[in-house]
C-alpha cells in the first residue's frame, strides 16, 4: 500500500506558482521523498527527491517540514504543459538494510491542471 | 543521453499466447526494473534487477519472468496471456545505487484479445 496522501485534484493558472502537497506521517528516517509526474501516455517523469533538507532543481522546488510528515511540490511558474499528475512517493535507497531494491509503490496521485 | 528504450511501443496479442518485451536502459545504469499500470492505476511493481541477478519481485504470478543480460538490458516475459494482462508495461532504469532515482521509459501497450 502506498504510504503517501495526496489530494485527488488540484488547479492553477498557468504562470502562476503550483504547490502540491504530499502527507507522508509514517515515513522512516531511511526513507527518502520522491516526485514523479506522468503525462498521458507516457512513462513517469522523474522530478526531484530529498531526505530532509529542501531541493530544488531546474523544474521544481521540494520543501520537507522539519518533523518530515509532509513536503510540498513546488512548480514555480506552471505552464500548461505541467498539467499531469504527479506521485508523491516514500522509499529507502538502494541496499538499504542490505535488502532494499529501490521499489516504488505509486498511489493515485494528484491529478494538476493548469489553465490558460 | 538517451533515455530509457522499450520496444515494441505497441503489441496486440490472443490469449494463450506468449509475449516478450525488451527494454534498455541508460547508459551506466545497472538496475533495471519492471512495473505494470492498467488504465486508470498508479504503476504496480513486477520486478527489479540489478547486475543481472533479481533483487525484488512484486505480487505477479509465475506466468511473469524477467531477466537482464550483460549489457544490462533485460527481457519481460508473460506466458498464457490474460485479458487482464492487457496495460502499459513500463522499464526503469537506476544506478541502482543509494537514493538514486529510477528514471522509465515510455512503455509498451500490451492488448491481449
Amino acid at each position: 500500500d502506498a504510504k503517501t496522501t495526496q489530494p485527488p485534484s488540484m488547479d492553477c493558472a498557468e504562470g502562476r506558482a503550483a504547490n502540491l502537497p504530499c502527507n507522508h506521517s509514517t515515513i522512516s528516517g531511511n526513507e527518502y521523498v520522491y516526485w514523479y509526474r506522468q503525462i498521458h501516455s507516457q512513462g513517469p517523469q522523474y522530478i526531484i527527491h530529498g531526505l530532509k533538507n529542501n531541493e530544488t532543481n531546474e523544474m521544481a522546488s521540494l520543501i520537507i517540514t522539519e518533523d518530515r510528515k509532509s513536503s510540498t511540490l513546488i512548480l514555480p511558474h506552471a505552464t500548461l504543459r505541467d498539467t499531469a499528475v504527479y506521485y508523491c512517493i516514500v522509499r529507502v535507497g538502494f541496499g538499504a538494510g542490505g535488502t532494499s531494491y529501490g521499489k516504488l509503490t505509486f498511489g493515485q496521485g494528484t491529478i494538476l491542471t493548469v489553465h490558460p | 543521453d538517451a533515455g530509457v528504450t522499450q520496444s515494441p511501443t505497441h503489441l496486440i496479442k490472443t490469449r494463450g499466447q506468449h509475449v516478450t518485451l525488451r527494454c534498455s536502459p541508460i547508459s551506466g545504469h545497472k538496475s533495471v526494473s519492471w512495473y505494470q499500470q492498467v488504465l486508470g492505476q498508479g504503476p504496480q511493481f513486477i520486478f527489479q534487477y540489478y547486475e543481472k541477478e533479481e533483487r525484488g519481485r512484486g505480487n505477479f504470478p509465475d506466468r511473469f519472468s524477467a531477466r537482464q543480460f550483460p549489457n544490462y538490458s533485460s527481457e519481460l516475459n508473460v506466458n498464457a496471456l490474460l485479458l487482464g494482462d492487457s496495460a502499459l508495461y513500463l522499464c526503469a532504469s537506476s544506478i541502482g545505487t543509494g537514493s538514486s532515482p529510477l528514471h522509465f521509459g515510455n512503455g509498451t501497450r500490451l492488448t491481449v484479445t
